[in-house]
């Protein structure tokens, strides 16, 4: 069936140290998406790329989609323990209106 | 924007009791509303979609009377758990999407169910 994978499945990076966690599909995807979220907290919608090989960026983090649209990844830029939690991609599903979650990278960040 | 508001945030009951979780966005119309359940340090499993008007569509393995999914309105879905026994604690989480449900999520800040 349709799957989203990711790895790793955690990180634990000094703070200053550069992120990457990598995403990808079975399937070719419409857009993927990804959230962060935090320990205690809830996902939180981060960015959604829809053309093959976008780059988009907020602050220190990078996201790519692939030339394919069937991976991705977001890049972390020198990380600060605020950038603690999990990081979780997703594509929609070919059919129906759900989105099928990778089972995310757990970032720690030690200052 | 794009706020969704779960409540309550914590239950902790005895075995049998059915317990109701409400999921609302407030700022938007939620064409599409999620119920994911999420153990320690595990990924989202989505338990249902539903869509204001019509029954919810069920993921495999879930069990629908146990799950009772009532999408009232636009902007109120809510999740009862019927007859919850020990084996039903965990995190539960909603989230609701503005458009066909496969743009962006926005969640709620789940419920914390623990059955004693």
């Amino acid at each position: 069936g349709q799957q989203v994978m990711q790895i790793p499945q955690y990180q634990h990076v000094q703070e200053g140290e550069d992120f990457t966690t990598y995403c990808n599909s079975s399937t070719t995807l419409s857009n993927i998406q990804w959230y962060k979220q935090r320990p205690g907290g809830h996902p939180v919608f981060l960015i959604q790329l829809v053309k093959s090989g976008e780059v988009k960026k907020q602050k220190r983090l990078t996201f790519q989609f692939g030339e394919a649209k069937k991976n991705s990844s977001l890049h972390i830029t020198a990380t600060q323990t605020t950038d603690v939690g999990t990081y979780f991609c997703a594509g929609p599903r070919n059919s129906g209106y759900a989105l099928n979650f990778g089972k995310g990278t757990s970032l720690l960040v030690t200052p | 924007g794009a706020v969704v508001s779960q409540h309550p945030s914590r239950v902790i009951c005895k075995s049998g009791t059915s317990v109701k979780i409400e999921c609302r966005s407030l700022d938007f119309q939620a064409t599409t509303m999620f119920w994911y359940r999420q153990f320690p340090k595990k990924s989202l499993m989505l338990m249902a979609t539903s869509n204001e008007g019509s029954k919810a569509t069920y993921e495999q393995g879930v069990e629908k009377d146990k799950f009772l999914i009532n999408h009232a309105s636009l902007t109120l879905s809510t999740l009862t758990v019927t007859s919850a026994h020990p084996e039903d604690s965990s995190f539960y989480i909603c989230s609701a999407s503005a458009g066909t449900g496969q743009g962006p999520q926005h969640f709620g800040d789940g419920t914390r169910l623990s059955i004693l």
